[in-house]
């Protein structure tokens, strides 16, 4: 299984609305990530989880707020969210390794804030 | 200056003709490298890593310049289902699980 499962693959959420994103992976893949794409342009890192912990945060605004419940699973939590925070969100995981690890990608939840 | 830096195309090119992309890193410290291709509205997909001795897996070739920091993607007898965008991605650092994208390069393959 060389899968990463998203859910929602849609939402449509207002301003003032509170939802999440999210993933799942069953590889054992220790490290997991939150990534950001607006349309035409490449995915931006916005959180990386390695076992289980926090470490990166790529200065994200406060109201996406991330939650690693345990080694397969990674959440996103969205509260108060503005129109241009609508994009494809994508989670990734990769395995720990030194070298020539690949991260593996989720087919993403295309997220739209009105 | 783009930590990781491609040309954005357009390259338009004909059926069975060889195209090559180039992408630059900043970051000296980088270990690990590779191509990914997105499709439309669709998640980015591992193409292949690149190693320092350069690497090909059929009709694709990968090469790494570390002394330039300099990745390169050349694919031969180019196919209509290889149009795409190619994204270049830079792991920075060992135990640092940050992999940064390139701006993307996008390849149409016509008829």
């Amino acid at each position: 299984d060389t899968e990463v499962t998203q859910t929602p693959k849609h939402l449509v959420m207002g301003m003032t609305n509170k939802k999440s994103l999210k993933c799942e992976q069953h590889m054992g893949h220790r490290a997991m990530y939150w990534y950001k794409q607006k349309a035409k342009k490449p995915p931006e890192l916005m959180f990386v989880y390695s076992y289980e912990k926090l470490s990166i945060n790529e200065s994200v605004p406060s109201r996406f707020s991330p939650e690693c419940p345990n080694s397969s699973l990674l959440n996103l939590h969205l509260h108060a969210l503005q129109p241009e925070d609508s994009a494809l969100y994508l989670c990734a995981s990769s395995q720990e390794s030194t070298a020539n690890t690949e991260a593996f990608f989720g087919q993403g939840t295309r997220l739209t804030v009105v | 200056r783009k930590e990781v830096e491609q040309d954005p195309g357009p390259f338009n090119v004909p059926e069975g003709a060889t195209v090559a992309f180039n992408c630059t890193y900043s970051n000296s410290a980088s270990q690990s490298f590779f191509w990914y291709r997105q499709d439309c509205r669709k998640e980015p997909k591992l193409l292949m890593s690149v190693y320092s001795s350069g690497n090909e897996d059929g009709r694709f070739t990968a090469q790494l310049n570390r002394a330039s920091q300099y990745i390169s993607l050349l694919i031969r007898d180019s196919k209509l289902s290889d149009s795409a965008t190619y994204l270049c991605v830079v792991n920075e650092g060992t135990g640092t699980y940050k992999y940064i994208f390139g701006t993307g390069t996008r390849l149409k393959v016509l008829a």
